[in-house]
């Protein structure tokens, strides 16, 4: 089974408007972590937001919002106010012990 | 402070060569994950590297090994290339005593094409 489940393949938002790319994980450990990874055509994965198993509110970093609901076992990311500089892809990743699962992504494209 | 270095960053290389990736990781950091990205695809755990010893490997044959020398820079080695393991290979980095909220440090990657 895989762990983490994007369904996404790809995504249209208009500027300045919010988003919600969605994510659902599998585990059966009580401790492990949640991310979201922003990916430009450079390569690199860039850090967005956490969510522990163990938090109770849900994560926010300025523009991003993790909605996150543990008895569903889904990690939605929310990017409010959408820029241009948002296209990119978006993966989302458990994190196990030492070992990181990473969804198959969700490419985003922002219109002006 | 400089974040994930890795070398080079495009490779082409024939098949049943053998290829050498390099990465430095983030200052302070003392753990190196290497992970491949196939096209369209997310990246995939190949093994992580503490204290010069490989500490947890993911699902990849033995073509596909590593070393960690004592700076904490990190070497993967792929020998008997096949057109399949074309793709971008990224490394990781982290302080092994608590990963941070953010996870692991990326870098930008070696994108390896096999002809």
């Amino acid at each position: 089974a895989q762990k983490i489940t994007q369904t996404q393949p790809g995504m249209f938002v208009q500027e300045k408007e919010a988003v919600t790319l969605d994510c659902t994980y599998d585990t059966s450990d009580q401790s492990y972590g949640l991310f979201w990874y922003k990916q430009p055509s450079s390569g690199e994965m860039i850090f967005l937001i956490y969510q522990g198993s163990y938090d109770e509110q849900n994560a926010t970093e300025g523009r991003y919002s993790l909605n996150f609901q543990k008895a569903r076992k889904s990690a939605n990311l929310v990017i409010s106010a959408s820029q241009l500089g948002d296209s990119a892809m978006y993966f989302c990743a458990m994190r196990e012990g030492n070992q990181f699962y990473f969804g198959t992504g969700t490419s985003l494209t922002v219109i002006p | 402070d400089a974040g994930v270095t890795q070398s080079p960053t495009h490779l082409i290389k024939t098949r049943g060569q053998q290829v050498t990736l390099r990465c430095s990781p983030k200052s302070g950091h003392d753990t190196v994950s290497w992970y491949q990205q196939a096209l369209g695809q997310g990246p995939q755990f190949i093994f992580q590297y503490y204290e010069e010893e490989e500490r947890q490997r993911g699902n990849f044959p033995d073509r596909f090994s590593g070393h960690q020398f004592p700076n904490y820079s990190s070497e993967l080695n792929v020998n008997a290339l096949l057109l399949g393991d074309s793709a971008l290979y990224l490394c990781a980095s982290s302080w092994t005593r608590r990963v941070p909220n953010y996870g692991y440090t990326f870098g930008s990657g070696t994108r390896l094409t096999v002809v």
